[in-house]
């Protein structure tokens, strides 16, 4: 199975700030790589896939990047709304894999 | 707007069958070519991808479930389902259901040309809370 690692599995910042969160594929996954928020105690919404695609009517403050192994969820003004927990999905084999979720707190 | 909706046991005892259905509203499971998917989330931890239903029938497990689960889908009545066997405490998780978006994407070089799909998880149910436990 491909490991998915994310970095930081928690992150505290203030409103308006500017965060990056990694994820790293232990093989290379192209971009096969997706992003999802999950808001406490409910289901979790796509937020970009196929690495840098943004999901119609998610805010373009999300920004994806990266391939092969290596990529990156940015917020470029982290608004109220973000301190949620972020989770990456690889879609290049199966099983589909998660990392472990990083989690957004307010400073 | 397309919703889906989980239902099924609570509350499962050990060694017993876990079986959860979603049901689709708001649109046909046949239309858009789309797949559906299980997935769970232990108490406070990460999520665990389960299995796809593809819109041709085809499923795919995931290995470390494999043995125990089956997922089908009764598209006359618009909905699929969820079946684990042997449950133990460990199955304990909030079981959420969701569809499978995809999009095509074509590639050429100097040597070659191909393509394929990249697949995300676009809709989501509400998700339902089962517990394993005599």
């Amino acid at each position: 199975d491909i490991q998915m690692t994310q970095s930081p599995s928690s992150l505290s910042a203030s409103v308006g700030d500017r965060v990056t969160i990694t994820c790293r594929a232990s093989q290379s996954i192209d971009t096969y790589l997706n992003w999802y928020q999950q808001k406490p105690g409910k289901a979790p919404e796509v937020l970009i896939y196929a690495a840098s695609i943004l999901q119609r009517g998610v805010p373009a403050r999300f920004t994806g990047s990266g391939s092969g192994t290596d990529f990156t969820l940015t917020i470029s003004s982290v608004q109220l709304e973000d301190f949620v927990t972020f989770y990456c999905e690889q879609t290049y084999s199966f099983p589909h894999t998660f990392g472990q979720g990083t989690k957004l707190e307010i400073k | 707007q397309l919703q889906l909706q989980e239902s099924g046991s609570g509350l499962v005892k050990p060694s017993q069958t876990l079986s959860l259905t979603c049901a689709v509203s708001g649109g046909s499971m046949n239309s858009g070519g789309h797949s559906w998917s299980w997935l769970r989330q232990p108490p406070g931890k990460g999520l665990e991808w389960i299995g796809y239903i593809y819109h041709s029938g085809s499923t795919y497990y995931n290995a470390s479930l494999k043995s125990r689960v089956t997922v089908s889908a009764d598209r006359s009545r618009n909905q699929f389902s969820l079946k684990l066997t042997s449950v133990t405490a460990a199955d304990t998780a909030v079981y959420y259901c969701a569809r499978v978006s995809s999009v095509p994407y074509y590639y050429t070089s100097e040597n070659s040309a191909g393509g394929g799909y990249y697949y995300y998880l676009d809709v989501w149910g509400k998700g339902t809370t089962v517990t394993v436990s005599s």
